[in-house]
Protein backbone atom coordinates (compact mmCIF):
# COMPACT_ATOMS: atom_id res chain seq x y z
CA UNK A 1 0.00 0.00 0.00
CA UNK A 2 1.21 3.49 -0.74
CA UNK A 3 2.55 5.87 1.54
CA UNK A 4 0.57 8.65 3.19
CA UNK A 5 2.28 12.07 4.35
CA UNK A 6 -0.06 14.40 6.42
CA UNK A 7 0.80 17.54 8.84
CA UNK A 8 0.98 16.67 12.38
CA UNK A 9 -1.60 18.76 13.91
CA UNK A 10 -3.69 21.62 12.39
CA UNK A 11 -6.54 23.90 14.16
CA UNK A 12 -10.10 24.96 12.62
CA UNK A 13 -12.48 27.91 14.37
CA UNK A 14 -15.86 26.01 14.65
CA UNK A 15 -18.37 26.91 11.86
CA UNK A 16 -15.25 27.30 9.39
CA UNK A 17 -14.68 24.62 7.04
CA UNK A 18 -11.76 22.34 8.08
CA UNK A 19 -9.67 21.02 5.08
CA UNK A 20 -7.07 18.29 5.78
CA UNK A 21 -4.36 17.75 2.99
CA UNK A 22 -2.60 14.65 2.28
CA UNK A 23 0.23 13.15 0.06
CA UNK A 24 0.10 9.96 -1.38
CA UNK A 25 2.25 10.65 -4.25
CA UNK A 26 3.13 7.08 -4.98
CA UNK A 27 -0.50 5.96 -4.94
CA UNK A 28 -1.01 3.19 -7.79
CA UNK A 29 -3.76 3.10 -10.54
CA UNK A 30 -6.04 0.74 -8.48
CA UNK A 31 -5.84 2.10 -5.27
CA UNK A 32 -8.43 3.97 -3.54
CA UNK A 33 -7.74 6.66 -0.78
CA UNK A 34 -9.99 6.37 2.69
CA UNK A 35 -10.20 8.72 5.37
CA UNK A 36 -11.03 7.83 8.97
CA UNK A 37 -10.99 9.62 12.57
CA UNK A 38 -10.54 8.59 16.02
CA UNK A 39 -12.16 11.01 18.39
CA UNK A 40 -10.31 10.26 22.14
CA UNK A 41 -10.67 7.20 23.49
CA UNK A 42 -13.22 5.71 21.00
CA UNK A 43 -12.87 3.41 17.65
CA UNK A 44 -11.84 5.04 14.64
CA UNK A 45 -14.32 5.55 12.10
CA UNK A 46 -15.04 5.80 8.85
CA UNK A 47 -15.55 9.01 6.94
CA UNK A 48 -15.31 8.81 3.21
CA UNK A 49 -12.93 6.89 0.31
CA UNK A 50 -12.53 7.69 -3.41
CA UNK A 51 -10.55 6.42 -6.40
CA UNK A 52 -10.22 9.50 -9.02
CA UNK A 53 -13.47 11.61 -8.47
CA UNK A 54 -14.14 14.10 -5.87
CA UNK A 55 -16.61 12.23 -3.45
CA UNK A 56 -19.36 14.23 -1.17
CA UNK A 57 -21.31 12.37 1.79
CA UNK A 58 -23.19 13.38 5.10
CA UNK A 59 -19.65 13.84 7.18
CA UNK A 60 -17.39 15.59 4.40
CA UNK A 61 -16.30 16.10 0.99
CA UNK A 62 -12.88 14.55 -0.46
CA UNK A 63 -11.48 16.49 -3.53
CA UNK A 64 -8.78 14.08 -5.69
CA UNK A 65 -6.21 16.26 -7.63
CA UNK A 66 -5.98 15.04 -11.14
CA UNK A 67 -2.96 13.20 -10.99
CA UNK A 68 -4.39 11.73 -7.96
CA UNK A 69 -0.91 11.95 -5.82
CA UNK A 70 -2.78 14.47 -3.07
CA UNK A 71 -5.72 14.40 -1.35
CA UNK A 72 -7.86 16.95 0.81
CA UNK A 73 -10.82 15.82 2.99
CA UNK A 74 -13.15 18.94 3.78
CA UNK A 75 -15.42 19.18 6.46
CA UNK A 76 -17.30 22.14 5.63
CA UNK A 77 -18.93 23.32 8.91
CA UNK A 78 -16.82 22.01 11.78
CA UNK A 79 -17.79 21.62 14.92
CA UNK A 80 -16.36 20.68 18.24
CA UNK A 81 -17.26 17.37 17.86
CA UNK A 82 -14.75 17.31 14.73
CA UNK A 83 -11.72 17.47 16.87
CA UNK A 84 -9.71 14.41 16.39
CA UNK A 85 -7.07 12.60 14.88
CA UNK A 86 -7.82 12.22 10.75
CA UNK A 87 -6.37 9.35 9.43
CA UNK A 88 -5.75 9.23 5.51
CA UNK A 89 -4.95 5.83 4.31
CA UNK A 90 -4.04 4.30 0.11
CA UNK A 91 -5.17 0.82 -0.18
CA UNK A 92 -6.79 -1.58 -2.58
CA UNK A 93 -10.20 -1.90 -2.82
CA UNK A 94 -10.98 -5.50 -2.24
CA UNK A 95 -9.71 -8.40 -0.08
CA UNK A 96 -9.07 -8.45 3.43
CA UNK A 97 -6.31 -6.43 3.68
CA UNK A 98 -5.48 -4.09 7.14
CA UNK A 99 -5.59 -0.67 6.85
CA UNK A 100 -2.38 0.89 7.60
CA UNK A 101 -3.14 3.75 9.90
CA UNK A 102 0.16 6.56 9.99
CA UNK A 103 0.22 8.84 12.51
CA UNK A 104 -2.84 11.25 11.01
CA UNK A 105 -3.55 14.82 11.82
CA UNK A 106 -4.99 15.98 15.26
CA UNK A 107 -7.25 18.80 14.13
CA UNK A 108 -8.28 21.02 16.85
CA UNK A 109 -11.82 22.34 16.71
CA UNK A 110 -11.74 26.12 18.08
CA UNK A 111 -14.71 27.40 20.01
CA UNK B 1 -28.04 -1.51 18.23
CA UNK B 2 -24.26 -1.77 18.72
CA UNK B 3 -22.60 -3.00 15.49
CA UNK B 4 -19.61 -3.94 16.91
CA UNK B 5 -18.70 -4.77 20.31
CA UNK B 6 -16.01 -5.81 22.81
CA UNK B 7 -16.36 -6.90 26.06
CA UNK B 8 -14.55 -6.28 28.84
CA UNK B 9 -14.16 -2.52 27.65
CA UNK B 10 -11.09 -2.18 30.48
CA UNK B 11 -8.96 -5.26 31.74
CA UNK B 12 -6.68 -4.71 34.18
CA UNK B 13 -4.10 -8.04 35.17
CA UNK B 14 -1.09 -9.06 36.68
CA UNK B 15 2.33 -10.05 34.48
CA UNK B 16 2.11 -14.10 33.57
CA UNK B 17 -1.55 -13.84 33.74
CA UNK B 18 -4.01 -15.26 30.74
CA UNK B 19 -6.63 -13.30 29.28
CA UNK B 20 -9.38 -12.66 26.73
CA UNK B 21 -11.12 -10.51 25.00
CA UNK B 22 -14.45 -11.13 22.91
CA UNK B 23 -15.78 -9.19 20.21
CA UNK B 24 -19.07 -9.45 17.91
CA UNK B 25 -20.29 -7.90 14.79
CA UNK B 26 -23.90 -7.94 14.05
CA UNK B 27 -23.38 -6.31 10.47
CA UNK B 28 -23.47 -9.52 8.56
CA UNK B 29 -19.80 -8.62 7.92
CA UNK B 30 -17.63 -11.91 6.94
CA UNK B 31 -14.22 -10.50 8.03
CA UNK B 32 -13.24 -9.58 11.43
CA UNK B 33 -9.87 -7.76 12.90
CA UNK B 34 -8.15 -7.41 15.85
CA UNK B 35 -5.46 -3.97 15.89
CA UNK B 36 -3.77 -2.87 18.67
CA UNK B 37 -2.50 0.76 19.67
CA UNK B 38 0.27 1.27 21.68
CA UNK B 39 0.83 4.32 24.08
CA UNK B 40 2.18 6.07 21.39
CA UNK B 41 -1.33 5.90 20.03
CA UNK B 42 0.07 4.18 16.94
CA UNK B 43 -2.28 1.79 15.37
CA UNK B 44 -1.40 -1.89 13.95
CA UNK B 45 -3.14 -4.79 12.51
CA UNK B 46 -2.59 -7.96 14.37
CA UNK B 47 -4.99 -10.62 12.87
CA UNK B 48 -7.47 -11.13 10.09
CA UNK B 49 -10.04 -13.38 9.97
CA UNK B 50 -12.29 -14.40 6.53
CA UNK B 51 -15.56 -17.13 7.26
CA UNK B 52 -13.49 -18.00 10.27
CA UNK B 53 -10.12 -18.48 8.59
CA UNK B 54 -7.00 -16.72 9.46
CA UNK B 55 -5.93 -14.64 6.79
CA UNK B 56 -3.59 -12.12 8.44
CA UNK B 57 -1.08 -12.59 11.28
CA UNK B 58 1.65 -9.46 11.21
CA UNK B 59 4.07 -10.90 13.52
CA UNK B 60 2.45 -11.19 16.13
CA UNK B 61 3.90 -13.02 19.55
CA UNK B 62 2.51 -16.87 19.40
CA UNK B 63 1.38 -16.05 23.16
CA UNK B 64 -1.67 -14.36 20.85
CA UNK B 65 -4.45 -16.84 19.45
CA UNK B 66 -7.34 -15.24 17.88
CA UNK B 67 -10.53 -17.25 17.72
CA UNK B 68 -13.36 -17.40 15.58
CA UNK B 69 -16.14 -19.57 16.51
CA UNK B 70 -18.49 -18.71 13.77
CA UNK B 71 -18.38 -15.16 11.55
CA UNK B 72 -20.16 -12.89 13.76
CA UNK B 73 -17.33 -13.74 16.42
CA UNK B 74 -13.34 -13.11 17.00
CA UNK B 75 -11.88 -13.41 20.48
CA UNK B 76 -8.44 -12.92 21.33
CA UNK B 77 -6.81 -14.53 24.19
CA UNK B 78 -3.38 -13.67 25.64
CA UNK B 79 -1.07 -16.02 27.51
CA UNK B 80 2.07 -15.49 29.84
CA UNK B 81 0.83 -10.92 29.56
CA UNK B 82 3.84 -8.99 29.96
CA UNK B 83 3.89 -5.38 30.52
CA UNK B 84 4.64 -4.86 26.65
CA UNK B 85 1.46 -6.23 25.85
CA UNK B 86 -0.93 -2.74 27.63
CA UNK B 87 -2.31 -0.96 25.03
CA UNK B 88 -5.81 -0.70 23.68
CA UNK B 89 -7.33 -3.46 21.53
CA UNK B 90 -9.79 -2.91 18.89
CA UNK B 91 -11.47 -5.28 16.66
CA UNK B 92 -13.05 -4.08 13.47
CA UNK B 93 -15.78 -5.79 10.83
CA UNK B 94 -15.70 -5.73 6.85
CA UNK B 95 -16.55 -7.46 4.37
CA UNK B 96 -14.17 -9.57 1.85
CA UNK B 97 -15.03 -8.13 -0.99
CA UNK B 98 -16.64 -4.81 -1.91
CA UNK B 99 -16.01 -2.10 0.56
CA UNK B 100 -13.00 -4.01 2.55
CA UNK B 101 -11.50 -0.69 3.50
CA UNK B 102 -14.39 0.17 5.19
CA UNK B 103 -13.92 -1.20 8.38
CA UNK B 104 -16.34 -0.96 11.19
CA UNK B 105 -14.26 -0.49 14.81
CA UNK B 106 -15.50 -1.69 18.36
CA UNK B 107 -15.14 0.78 21.32
CA UNK B 108 -11.88 -0.87 22.47
CA UNK B 109 -10.55 -2.65 25.36
CA UNK B 110 -7.95 -0.99 27.59
CA UNK B 111 -5.56 -3.96 28.75
CA UNK B 112 -3.59 -3.00 31.52
CA UNK B 113 -0.77 -5.11 32.70
CA UNK B 114 1.01 -4.80 35.72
Amino acid sequence: DAKTTQPTSMDCAEGRAANLPCNHSTISGNEYVYWYRQIHSQGPQYIIHGLKNNETNEMASLIITEDRKSSTLILPHATLRDTAVYYCIVRGQTGANNLFFGTGTRLTVIP
Amino acid sequence: DTAVSQTPKYLVTQMGNDKSIKCEQNLGHDTMYWYKQDSKKFLKIMFSYNNKELIINETVPNRFSPKSPDKAHLNLHINSLELGDSAVYFCASSNYGGLAGEQFFGPGTRLTVL
